[in-house]
């Protein structure tokens, strides 16, 4: 069974500044991908970034960066000079396989961080 | 560029009614997943499908929940005999994947179905 942990149920960051939210995961696969989605108060899920498994290098993208501890089981989302639209829920998800087949997949979700960027 | 589209996006009914979901995914994806989502709380798995096959289903699926997905295209979550627990935000998701295969590729959401049961 795969489980996330997000510690921080909620966050305020001055805006401009960078910002570290917490994911810990924990899980017997040996492939497995790591995945953060942002929800603002609409509803909608956002993709934002993705680190597998076996990737060497921590996954960026744009304003956001995974730093991804393999050994302690921890990918923790970064969010440099963040923006009044940053604020938002973030979940953390981990692909895993669901059943017997290999390549069904499902993702298993956090609870969730909230974030708020004060102006 | 037209992501996943669901409908309807509010539903509010009464208890013991039947409800029925939609969910356009993205016109490429082979994938396509439900979850459900209660206040306070991460999405949560339910189904599965690859194509039109139903390949997976949680146990939180109980049998007044069905799905399908006729012809691997649009997808809709049937929940019968509605219950006050059954209120919830009901999202849909799809990706892209080969058959057999785990998959890098980002699960894509629609806004989701938020259910209402008086």
């Amino acid at each position: 069974a795969q489980k996330i942990t997000q510690t921080q149920p909620g966050m305020f960051v001055q805006e401009k500044e960078a910002v570290t939210l917490d994911c810990t995961y924990d899980t017997s696969d040996q492939s497995y991908g790591l995945f953060w989605y942002k929800q603002p108060s609409s509803g909608e899920m956002i993709f934002l970034i993705y680190q597998g498994s076996y990737d060497e290098q921590n996954a960026t993208e744009g304003r956001y960066s995974l730093n991804f501890q393999k050994a302690r089981k921890s990918a923790n989302l970064v969010i440099s000079a963040s923006q009044l639209g940053d604020s938002a829920m973030y979940f953390c998800a981990m692909r895993g396989r669901v059943g017997s087949n290999f390549g069904n997949e499902k993702l298993t979700f956090g609870t969730g961080t909230r974030l708020t960027i004060i102006p | 560029d037209t992501g996943v589209s669901q409908d309807p996006r509010h539903k509010i009914t009464k208890r013991g009614q039947n409800v029925t979901f939609r969910c356009d995914p993205i016109s490429e994806h082979n994938r396509l997943y439900w979850y459900r989502q209660t206040l306070g709380q991460g999405p949560e798995f339910l189904t599965y499908f690859q194509n039109e096959a139903q390949l997976e289903k949680s146990r939180l699926l109980s049998d007044r929940f069905s799905a399908e997905r006729p012809k691997g295209s649009f997808s809709t979550l049937e929940i019968q005999r509605t219950e006050q627990g059954d209120s919830a935000m009901y999202l849909c998701a799809s990706s892209l994947g080969e058959d057999s295969h785990y998959s890098n590729q980002p699960q894509h959401f629609g806004d989701g179905t938020r259910l209402s049961i008086l």
